[in-house]
């Protein structure tokens, strides 16, 4: 099991540009998450999918933010346009039956706007 | 109120020390208990589910406490490799899971 992939690992892009970050869950995990992770804030959820569907989106800061899964093996996380304060890890985790059974991580974008 | 709160520490112990992390929650009927561990720079990972009756892992030992409302993580013989962050999680239902802000360990030489 390859577990979730992330991608890229490592993004820097210039103030203004678009943004897009890429996963793919587990195999046969129904539920995705989108989460950012910043010193001053913690985890922060930003958004989950059930069977490719988006069930909460309340997270997700701003409309310059926003999420797609149109399959069961990927989603996108898409920042346009990107600014400074977006600086941060976002994670994308997947799990079985809504989490209750605990997530796997992927191993995170790190993002640097500047 | 935070949901799920956590001493953030850091506890800093020797090798071979005993170290307890403690963690609250609010929502009475949360439904499911973890705890996960994030080292520097890299994602949380789990560690253990929290049962009722006390579950062990080698040297880790996970107790759930629902009438106080409280999860803790007991670190026995611990070691260089165990100085991490250490997060509580709380599922309370639903898609609603909750991560606490993490308890740092660092254990010394």
């Amino acid at each position: 099991d390859a577990g979730v992939i992330q991608s890229p690992r490592h993004e820097v892009t210039e103030m203004g540009q678009e943004v897009t970050l890429r996963c793919k869950p587990i195999s046969g995990h129904n539920s995705l998450f989108w989460y950012r992770q910043t010193m001053m804030r913690g985890l922060e959820l930003l958004i989950y999918f059930n069977n490719n569907v988006p069930i909460d989106d309340s997270g997700m800061p701003e409309d310059r933010f926003s999420a797609k899964m149109p399959n069961a093996s990927f989603s996108t996380l898409k920042i346009q346009p990107s600014e400074p304060r977006d600086s941060a890890v976002y994670f994308c985790a997947s799990s079985l039956r809504t989490g209750s059974l605990g997530y796997t991580f992927g191993s995170g974008t790190r993002l640097t706007v500047v | 109120r935070k949901e799920v709160e956590q001493d953030p520490g850091p506890f800093n112990v020797p090798e071979g020390a005993t170290v307890a992390f403690n963690c609250t929650y609010s929502n009475s009927a949360s439904q499911s208990f973890f705890w996960y561990r994030q080292d520097c720079r890299k994602e949380p990972k789990l560690l253990m589910s929290v049962y009722s009756s006390g579950n062990e892992d080698g040297r880790f030992t996970a107790q759930l406490n629902r009438a106080s409302q409280y999860i803790s993580l007991l670190i026995r013989d611990s070691k260089l490799s165990d100085s991490a962050t250490y997060l509580c999680v709380v599922h309370t239902g639903g898609f609603k899971t909750i991560f606490g802000a993490g308890t740092r360990l660092f254990v010394k030489a």
